[in-house]
């Protein structure tokens, strides 16, 4: 099976900077993904990371270490409507499951 | 709109009931998912289609619940003898066979009384 670790809860600053982490432990790592799901709404793609390294999107980046079994989400320049969940889940083995951690409920505060 | 859809919204069912939801996948995409989520938590994968093919159940799932993918477009999942554990939103996502993104449609919300 895979486990997926990741806060439960963070709070941030209009205009800040925040990282949220993600640990996962899997056997055959073969995908990690950020959503972003607004309460009551279906989640959102936001990145795929598969090689180790960091993917830059606007205001939204994230890293990958697979050695380290860990992911981090960063997010610039905080807007108020950044506060939602986000999902970090990974795909591994052969197949297209994917799973989801619990997700990390932030909140932008003015 | 072109985007994932899926009917109903809300089902309100008495325990030991059958309930049928529809997802239509954006049309391109061979790729269909069906997941459910709870509340504070992350989706959790039910089943995977490629075409009408369904090539991934989660052993999560049990007897009571099966999916289909006639023609290779729309999908069902229906469950049988409802019970009050099955209350969540339970949300189809595509994708095609060529991007890693998944498509979520709104959901459809099941309570189980």
């Amino acid at each position: 099976g895979q486990n997926i670790d990741q806060p439960t809860e963070m709070t941030a600053t209009e205009g800040a900077i925040v990282q949220i982490n993600c640990t996962y432990q899997t056997s055959g790592f073969n995908g990690l993904f950020w959503y972003q799901q607004h309460a009551g709404e279906a989640p959102t793609f936001l990145s795929y990371n598969v090689l180790d390294g960091l993917e830059e999107k606007g205001r939204f980046s994230s890293f990958l270490s697979r050695s380290k079994g860990y992911s981090y989400l960063l997010l610039k320049e905080l807007q108020m409507k950044d506060s939602a969940s986000y999902l970090c889940a990974v795909r591994a083995g052969g197949y297209q499951k994917v799973t989801f951690g619990t997700g990390t409920k932030l909140q932008v505060i003015p | 709109d072109t985007g994932v859809s899926q009917d109903p919204r809300h089902k309100i069912t008495k325990r030991g009931q059958n309930v049928t939801f529809r997802c239509d996948p954006i049309s391109e995409h061979n790729r269909l998912y069906w997941y459910r989520q709870t509340l504070g938590q992350g989706p959790e994968f039910l089943t995977y289609f490629q075409n009408e093919a369904q090539l991934e159940k989660s052993r999560l799932l049990s007897d009571r619940f099966s999916a289909e993918r006639p023609k290779g477009s729309f999908s069902t999942l229906e469950i049988q003898r409802t019970e009050q554990g099955d209350s969540a939103m339970y949300l189809c996502a595509s994708r095609p066979g060529h991007d890693n993104e998944q498509f979520f449609g709104p959901g459809t919300r099941l309570t189980v009384l």
